[in-house]
């Protein structure tokens, strides 16, 4: 069970904006920055959003990320079929002396 | 280009130890943390520990203390990670990544399977 809470589902249409939201604490998202991955099917993680808001290079910027008090929010706009994957928040937990990660959040574009 | 090129599928029995390499190319192996990373089938990232390849100082999840160790090889830019007295819920695509500031994993290996069976 992940210390970090992401709803397990999302979807919507082409076109669409969608928002997958990563619930924490104090000690990790309340104290830390939080990063964002995209796992398409069959390949490794790729690194989204990172220090809460930042999009590294080549990142489309129809993908943005925000955080408050201890949660995050990615947000998806324009919605294509290809951003059809597993999405996961990351954290470190200053608690644990470690990173977390979200439990995942597998967006189907209809 | 960043590259981590990890070793290739593992099959080992119960109690068994595996050790995963991660050779690394197109930056200074030396400046970035490496990380490990976890996945079970159909499962989420579960992060394993780190290790500074510059000073070989290491930070393990609570979870498998006394069951990990990271270590590396500077010469050949290589990161390791052993793992002991394997279990079937060790059963996992073991990833290694980068990380250029504590908490941040920009670049990912391609994965190695890890079955552990009898």
């Amino acid at each position: 069970q992940s210390v970090l809470t992401q709803p397990p589902s999302a979807s919507g249409t082409p076109g669409q904006r969608v928002t997958i939201s990563c619930s924490g604490s104090s000690s990790n998202i309340g104290s830390n920055t939080v990063n964002w991955y995209q796992q398409l099917p069959g390949t490794a993680p790729k690194l989204l959003i990172y220090s809460n808001n930042q999009r590294p290079s080549g990142v489309p910027d129809r993908f943005s990320g925000s955080k408050s008090g201890t949660s995050a929010s990615l947000a998806i706009s324009g919605l294509q079929s290809e951003d059809e994957a597993d999405y996961y928040c990351a954290a470190w937990d200053d608690s644990l002396n470690g990173a977390l990660f979200g439990g995942g959040t597998k967006l189907t574009v209809l | 280009q960043v590259q981590l090129v990890q070793s290739g599928a593992e099959v080992k029995k119960p109690g068994a130890s595996v050790k995963v390499s991660c050779k690394a190319s197109g930056y200074t192996f030396t400046s970035y943390d490496i990380n490990w990373v976890r996945q079970a089938t159909g499962q989420g990232l579960e992060w394993m520990g780190w290790m500074n390849p510059n000073s070989g100082n290491t930070g393990y999840a609570q979870k498998f203390q006394g069951r990990v160790t990271m270590t590396r090889n500077t010469s050949i830019s290589t990161a390791y990670m052993e793992l002991s007295s394997l279990r079937s819920e060790d059963t996992a695509v073991y990833y290694c990544a980068s990380s250029p500031v504590r908490g941040v994993i920009d670049y990912w290996g391609q994965g190695t399977l890890v079955t552990v069976s009898s």
